[in-house]
């Protein structure tokens, strides 16, 4: 079975400053790993996804992750965040050695406060 | 990217009411739709998966008669709450995948907001 954990509830950061939001998963086959954001009352926008290939996944509106497999993890990365970057983020993984469905796991979700 | 709409975007009801939310994908055939419920400011539970012209797969503690999910086109699905109650309050999310994206993506619509009054 696969799963997701993204251990922190909230992060604060002042804007301008380095965004770091984490991830780790657990997976019994290859992992799909993909990041979302939500804005309140909208639904999920695709940030990022990491399938195969270079560890370093650039994204959408300057995020970036990198995938870690021998920490199993996927944290999401911004040089400098800005204040409408203040969203609820959420981390998700696939099976691709199990599932053809292509159902994800989610994990909690992190909000993300951004501070002028 | 690929398109996924839902509708109504906000929709309130009595008690006991039957309430039908549609899922389309706009502009690619999505042979598989997720259905999504989430509480505030929690994570989404899948309620249920449904292939076109199947029968859909619910997940475990989701009453599959209570939530009605019919995916009879490639292009849209739509999801019934039957006798609803407050407790079905929440926000309800679809998501399609198909011949659109790679490796089976899916892609989200904005959501519904369901109030049971």
């Amino acid at each position: 079975a696969q799963s997701v954990a993204q251990p922190e509830d909230q992060v604060n950061v002042a804007e301008g400053n380095p965004l770091t939001v984490k991830c780790t998963y657990s997976v019994s086959g290859n992992p799909y790993l993909f990041w979302y954001v939500q804005y309140p009352n909208r639904g999920l926008q695709f940030l990022l996804k990491y399938i195969t290939g270079d560890n370093l996944v650039k994204g959408s509106y300057g995020f970036e992750a990198e995938f870690n497999k021998s920490q199993t993890s996927f944290h999401l990365k911004k040089p400098s965040a800005l204040v409408s970057d203040s969203a609820l983020y959420f981390c998700a993984v696939r099976d691709m050695s199990t599932d053809s469905w292509g159902k994800l796991q989610f994990g909690a979700g992190t909000q993300v406060v951004v501070t002028p | 990217g690929a398109v996924v709409s839902q509708h109504p975007s906000r929709v309130i009801c009595k008690s006991g009411t039957s309430v039908k939310i549609e899922c389309r994908s706009l502009d690619f055939q999505a042979t598989t739709m997720f259905w999504y419920r989430q509480f505030p400011k929690q994570s989404l539970m899948l309620m249920a998966t449904s292939n076109e012209g199947s029968k859909a797969t619910y997940e475990q503690g989701v009453e599959k008669d209570k939530f009605l999910i019919n995916h009879a086109s490639l292009t849209l699905s739509t999801l019934t709450v039957t006798s609803a109650h407050p407790e079905d309050s929440s926000f309800y999310i679809c998501s399609a995948s198909g011949l659109a994206g790679t490796y089976n993506e899916q892609f989200f619509g904005p959501g519904t907001r369901l109030t049971v009054l």
